[in-house]
């Protein structure tokens, strides 16, 4: 089955050291995403890629960084995790394009910072 | 500034009935809202969507309606059944193919 799988899918770090998420996609998608969501709150958008393009959202702290080495690969780096990174960080992707651009996520990982 | 609101965290509903769950917009420039569906310890899985040009669209047991003069979409499940319950999420496509998404609400189905 064509899915987006996340590794790993549970995270402990201590503050300050840090940490890398890894996502791959078998649906050959162009456009893959990294949300940070928070207990009870909305899924936030940190990054994406179109392809090779990198885009950022303006509020996303400059400890977040990700890297897309090729189509099926994503990471999300946490260069030094604070107490308030404590949270589920999704992947996801799509084609891209027009339409509703529907998005297929993994099932996140679970980061926990003690 | 939050552009998409589910005001209602959670949500019961007895199983055969009909569920409503609401969603408030703020942006006029959004061009599709989508619904997903989140079970514990999973990623949320697409349900169904609608276009701004649309004030409906149907799927089996579940509708979603559009009212863009109000900014309101509701999704409603009928008839609800055990398997719907879960947190749904509300979420909207605008510009560079970014969602946004809101809280989320949780629906209780109880036999």
């Amino acid at each position: 089955d064509a899915m987006v799988i996340q590794n790993p899918r549970y995270q402990v770090t201590q503050f300050g050291k840090p940490v890398t998420l890894s996502c791959s996609q078998t649906l050959n998608h162009n456009v893959m995403y990294w949300y940070q969501q928070k207990s009870s709150q909305a899924p936030k958008l940190l990054f994406h890629y179109y392809d090779k393009d990198f885009n950022n959202e303006a509020d996303t702290p400059d400890n977040f960084q990700s890297r897309r080495p090729n189509t099926s690969f994503c990471f999300l780096d946490i260069r030094s995790p604070g107490l308030g990174d404590a949270a589920m960080y999704l992947c996801a992707t799509s084609r891209g394009g027009g339409g509703a651009n529907v998005l297929t996520f993994g099932a996140g990982s679970r980061l926990t910072v003690l | 500034d939050q552009q998409v609101k589910q005001n209602s965290p959670s949500l019961s509903v007895q199983e055969g009935r009909i569920s409503i769950l609401n969603c408030d917009y703020t942006n006029s420039m959004f061009d599709y809202f989508l619904w997903y569906k989140k079970y514990p310890a999973e990623g949320p899985t697409f349900l169904i969507s609608i276009s701004s040009i649309k004030d409906k669209n149907e799927d089996g047991r579940f509708t979603v309606f559009l009212n863009k003069s109000a900014k309101h979409l509701s999704l409603h499940i009928v008839p609800s059944q055990p398997g719907d319950s879960a947190v749904y999420f509300c979420a909207a496509s605008g510009e560079a193919q970014k969602l946004v998404f809101g809280q989320g609400t949780r629906l209780t189905i109880n036999p």
